[in-house]
């Protein structure tokens, strides 16, 4: 199993520039989730999914959309960036217990470096 | 509303002595907690997790942690440091009514001293 992958591990943008993060896991995992990065503030989530077809606003949601078409994939897209969202993103997915995801470990992919001018 | 502080940013020991990094948390469910570790430039790592089973927890390469309800605390301990420990770590809530969501606290970074 590759578990959890992201594309690509580092990207600069120019301000207004659009793009999309992808992630993908192969593990079959429901639960899917975009945290991003900065210094001193830990991670903060920004979208999650519970599962194809459904997905829902995270802390820090402004300026970002997701779909989720499919288990495996979980797509990140920038509408129109900004320095603001220069930040390393993580990908996570997990499973539930008996319709729980909250006492399950998640599990993370490599993360992407972004850069916005 | 559920909320982490972790009590260090900054924590540095000696190779060999203990290591200590504080976590409190407040949940309005009945918490599941977990601590990951992040190496430099790399992705975070599960250390262990508590979900409502045997207090004391313990995880991979040494390293345990004590759910205390009474002080809402969840502190990370390990007899002895290993320069290879040397690392971020983040204290976690999640909870029954979160939908898996996690609540980071905001990392305590570990120096270990030759």
């Amino acid at each position: 199993n590759a578990g959890v992958t992201q594309t690509p591990k580092f990207q600069v943008l120019k301000t207004g520039q659009s793009m999309t993060l992808q992630c993908a896991q192969d593990m079959n995992h429901e639960y899917m989730s975009w945290y991003r990065q900065d210094p001193g503030m830990g991670l903060r989530l920004i979208h999650y999914s519970v599962g194809a077809g459904i997905t829902d606003q995270g802390e820090v949601p402004n300026g970002y959309n997701v779909s989720r078409s499919t288990t495996e994939d979980f797509p990140l897209r920038l509408l129109s960036a900004a320095p603001s969202q220069t930040s390393v993103y993580f990908c996570a997915s997990s499973y539930s217990s008996s319709g729980v995801f909250s006492y399950n470990e998640q599990f993370f992919g490599p993360g992407t470096r972004l850069t916005v001018l | 509303a559920q909320s982490v502080t972790q009590l260090d940013s900054h924590v540095s020991v000696s190779e060999g002595t203990p290591v200590l990094l504080r976590c409190n948390y407040s949940s309005s469910y009945s918490p599941s907690l977990f601590w990951y570790v992040q190496h430099p430039n790399k992705g975070l790592q599960l250390l262990l997790k508590y979900t409502s089973a045997a207090t004391l927890v313990k995880g991979i390469n040494g390293f345990e942690a004590e759910f205390k309800k009474s002080e809402t605390s969840f502190h990370l301990t390990k007899p002895s440091a290993h320069m290879s420990d040397a690392a971020e770590y983040f204290c976690v809530v999640s909870g029954r009514g979160s939908q898996g969501n996690l609540i980071f606290g905001k990392g305590t970074k570990l120096s270990v001293k030759p």
